[in-house]
């Protein structure tokens, strides 16, 4: 069974950088993975900040970037804000319509 | 503009069953493959179930299968998601979500508010 892996927790001081990671429990991320970003704060439907590894959708500040680090998708924050607190799910296509959830990583801005 | 609006969660026991559906506007309901996705309280999200925009490919994750039963009406422009046997680690709230541009791909996407599901005696 295909796991996503992400880092449960992650803190970033205001008008900071933090990097976000996705892999893969056996293999690496690649952009054949479509991979998408997704934020959610607490009582909210998520929104999607990234889809196909780097395009922002709409709407989404360009302090939010996407790309492939080494074998793992990658969300950047540049400049974090307060209300950029949330959590972020990274989203992986497997193909024949299948998409698998990472656990999503819990991001403190303080 | 595109809206998701789900309805048909509620309190349920252990073993029952329910019926969730999602009225679709703003788009063309029969081009997209469609979705269910839930969240546990305090957990993340969930992949539970996908179905092709014809209703002829259906996908089920394997906490799920055999017990959810997702269809679509295309001339009504509604997602149904079907529950049976329920167990109390099927609570959650359940988003409807369209996941999928039209060509099939994980592209832009739109998500419903959710509606609760409670299993519980």
């Amino acid at each position: 069974q295909t796991v996503v892996t992400q880092e449960p927790s992650f803190s970033v001081s205001p008008g900071g950088t933090v990097t976000l990671t996705c892999g893969l429990s056996s293999g690496s991320v690649s952009t054949s993975y479509y991979p998408s970003w997704y934020q959610q704060t607490p009582g909210q439907a998520p929104r999607t900040l990234i889809y196909s590894t780097n395009t922002r959708s709409s709407g989404v500040p360009d302090r939010f970037s996407g790309s492939i680090l080494g074998n793992k998708a990658a969300l950047t924050i540049t400049g974090a804000q307060a209300d950029d607190e949330s959590d972020y799910y990274c989203v992986l296509y497997m193909g024949s319509g299948i998409l698998v959830f990472g656990g999503g990583t819990k991001l403190t801005v303080l | 503009e595109v809206q998701l609006v789900e309805s048909g969660g509620g309190l349920v026991q252990p073993g029952g069953s329910l019926r969730l559906s999602c009225a679709a506007s703003g788009f063309t309901f029969s081009s997209y493959a469609m979705h269910w996705v839930r969240q546990a309280p305090g957990k993340g999200l969930e992949y539970v179930s996908a179905i092709s925009s014809n209703g002829g490919s259906t996908y089920y994750a394997n906490s799920v299968k055999g017990r959810f039963t997702i269809s679509r009406d295309n001339s009504k422009n509604t997602l149904y998601l079907q529950m049976g046997s329920l167990r109390a680690e099927d609570t959650a709230v359940y988003y409807c979500a369209r996941l999928f541009d039209s060509s099939g791909y994980p592209t832009t996407n739109y998500w419903g508010q959710g509606t609760l599901v409670t299993v519980s005696s």
